[in-house]
């Protein structure tokens, strides 16, 4: 089955701490992964893609498809790193399966 | 550059009236089109998807239809809304043939009293 699971619903780390939103996939052919970020009272919006292996706000997410996982990493959180975040998969015909998103809170 | 238009941001209809929500692309040509439910707690769904005017295809069977009738414009509509039609709707476009990102309107808000 085609699937994406981001396993926790709520994120909540301290200003300064490490952050890692996790987002396993299930997937039979060859993924594209994205990860994409909704702050409040804004659009849905691209964070960043595995293909281009970028760093975007501090953040980096590397495929591995021996885990089957792409998890999203900072180093060191921010508040107005406070979201919602959500992991997807593009299939071959160009459709995105997402996940449940995951609400990271960033506290003072 | 291009830009996606989503219309109402808030709507409050009767069970059983009609819906017709609107979307238009700018600055692009022959988009992929897609309506997408919002849930908490559970990410996304595609509702339809569309390759081109007058293709529509339906992910989830439903109280709900798209039409695109023009190469930038998609619709979602209902003849008679449920209850459980309220909900948070997204509208997106992306490059045809690319596996690009999807770009996304600000949403409507629908509540079905």
């Amino acid at each position: 089955a085609q699937r994406v699971t981001q396993p926790e619903k709520l994120l909540s780390v301290f200003k300064g701490a490490p952050v890692e939103l996790k987002c396993n996939y299930s997937y039979s052919g060859s993924p594209e992964l994205f990860w994409y970020v909704q702050y409040s009272r804004q659009r849905l919006q691209l964070l960043l893609r595995h293909i281009s292996r970028e760093s975007i706000k501090g953040f980096t997410a590397d495929l591995n498809k021996g885990e089957t996982s792409f998890h999203l990493k900072k180093p060191f959180a921010q508040e107005e790193d406070s979201a919602m975040y959500y992991c997807a998969l593009m299939k071959s015909n160009y459709q995105l399966i997402w996940g449940a998103g995951t609400k990271l809170i960033i506290k003072p | 550059s291009q830009t996606i238009h989503q219309w109402p941001a808030t709507l409050v209809q009767p069970v059983g009236s009609p819906l017709s929500l609107e979307c238009t692309v700018e600055g692009t040509s022959n988009p992929n089109l897609y309506w997408y439910r919002q849930a908490a707690g559970r990410g996304l769904q595609l509702l339809f998807y569309s390759v081109g005017i007058g293709q529509i295809s339906s992910e989830v069977p439903q109280n709900l239809s798209a039409s695109r009738p023009q190469d930038r414009q998609f619709i979602l509509s209902s003849k008679k809304l449920l209850l459980s039609d309220s909900g948070f709707y997204l509208c997106a476009w992306s490059v045809t043939g690319g596996r690009t990102e999807a770009f996304f309107g600000q949403g409507t808000r629908l509540t079905v009293v």
